[in-house]
């Protein structure tokens, strides 16, 4: 039973390009979140979706930053026009129903130059 | 916003010793949940204790949660260098999205 898998690993763009980080839930979760680290730091919340419908983008910039969870497919976050400050984990996160424990993928390493 | 906040921000000790790290939060909670991170990997759930209870217990792992003071604490008894990891304490925002603290920096040495 696969995990969260989220690809690339890891992601150079320079900057002004677009970066696109997908994730693909464990099986039968239909939530998935998005969440960004800093080195040394800790999780920060960006976007909750639930298939086809974004629940909660509190916590996602509202300039050059998308995210969707199709029908079909994995879940994506999309980042236009990358600047340095974008460098960071991001993490995504799944799970079977609300408030249950969530299962993360490995990252997603964006190094902007 | 920061919702929960881990205490020591970072702590090292001898392998058989214990380990314990407190997290306070700000707004009453259904449940508080903590997670493990090893260098370079995702979180990884360890364990869930409801605002019902008060202790909870999974192998080495021992969870308490005090609702009047809005705060827990985790306890890892005698510790491993495996054990070596930052440990992070969650608790559930408005729309049901997880909220995590810094995090407490373990470094269990052998």
């Amino acid at each position: 039973n696969a995990g969260v898998m989220q690809n690339p690993r890891h992601l150079v763009r320079r900057r002004g390009q677009e970066a696109r980080l997908r994730c693909s839930p464990m099986k039968g979760h239909s939530h998935v979140y998005w969440y960004r680290q800093l080195p040394e730091e800790g999780l920060k919340f960006m976007v909750y979706l639930q298939k086809e419908n974004i629940i909660d983008e509190s916590g996602m910039p509202k300039e050059r930053f998308s995210a969707e969870f199709p029908k079909e497919g994995p879940s994506i976050l999309r980042i236009q026009q990358v600047v340095r400050g974008d460098s960071a984990a991001y993490f995504c996160a799944s799970s079977a129903v609300k408030d249950s424990p969530l299962h993360f993928g490995n990252g997603t390493r964006l190094t902007v130059t | 916003s920061q919702q929960g906040e881990e205490d020591p921000q970072a702590l090292s000790i001898q392998e058989g010793e214990n380990a314990t790290m407190n997290c306070s939060y700000k707004t009453s909670i259904n449940n508080l949940q903590w997670y493990r991170q090893n260098s370079g990997r995702g979180l990884v759930h360890l364990i869930l204790i409801r605002s019902n209870e008060r202790e909870k217990h999974s192998g080495r792992l021992r969870v308490t949660l005090d609702t009047s003071k809005k705060s827990s604490s985790l306890l890892i008894t005698a510790s491993r260098a495996a054990d070596t990891a930052s440990y992070f304490c969650a608790t559930e925002g408005s729309q049901g999205n997880l909220i995590f603290g810094k995090g407490t920096k373990l470094s269990v040495k052998p």
